[in-house]
């Protein structure tokens, strides 16, 4: 079963614009949620993380924003490039093994 | 670059046949995951390895195995391949005592026909 749940599915957003990606998990077992950006023919590259203890980090034009109590976090992406056009995963670790959601493609128009 | 190393890239087995991936970790890290991803999907955890013993397993049957070296590298092996097993394997190395950053590989694109 999938144990993080990421929407949409997909994305189009206009040059400059903001990207924003949401996942959800149930396990209270995860401390450590990473964001991981993948190319066609690449494996996937780490973006961005937080730990539960922090509400949000931001890290030049990418910010992840957590709530523990609704067990969600999202990822948001400010003045969006074509560069940034990529599949989005975020995932989740216990025991460092990590669970991935099902990804988001994103589609940057110039 | 992640440092972390896959080989071969791409390779075209026959279903039934045995198949060897191979993994080299980053410098200073001790442990190792294996994930496969099928074509459209997120990565699943197939296992990991740290100091050369299996620590934890997803939900994938025993032929699916796994070896990792007092280097820290690694390896995947599938045995009895199937059709369904077609996807990019992924290679992970991350330092064991945190959840850490976990720094993937290329993959390799196993192809079963």
């Amino acid at each position: 079963q999938q144990q993080v749940k990421q929407s949409p599915q997909s994305l189009i957003v206009q040059k400059g614009g903001i990207s924003i990606i949401n996942c959800a998990y149930e396990n209270t077992a995860f401390d450590y949620f990473p964001w991981y950006q993948q190319f066609p023919g690449k494996g996937p590259a780490l973006l961005i993380a937080i730990r539960p203890d922090v509400s949000e980090k931001k890290e030049g034009r990418f910010t992840i924003s957590f709530n523990k109590s609704a067990k969600q976090f999202s990822l948001h992406i400010m003045d969006s490039q074509p560069g940034d056009s990529a599949t989005y995963f975020c995932a989740a670790s216990a025991y460092n093994k990590l669970s991935f959601g099902a990804g988001t493609t994103v589609t940057v128009r110039a | 670059e992640t440092g972390v190393t896959q080989s071969p890239t791409h390779l075209i087995k026959t279903r039934g046949q045995q198949v060897t991936l191979r993994c080299s970790s980053q410098s200073g890290h001790n442990t190792v995951s294996w994930y496969q991803q099928a074509l459209g999907q997120g990565p699943q955890f197939i296992f990991q390895y740290y100091r050369e013993e299996e620590n934890g397993r997803g939900n994938f049957p025993p032929r699916f195995s796994g070896l990792q070296f007092p280097n820290y590298s690694s390896e995947l092996n599938v045995n009895a391949l199937e059709l369904d097993d077609s996807a990019l394997y992924l290679c992970a190395s991350s330092p064991f005592f945190a959840n850490t950053e976990a720094f993937f590989g290329q993959g390799t694109r196993l192809t079963v026909v």
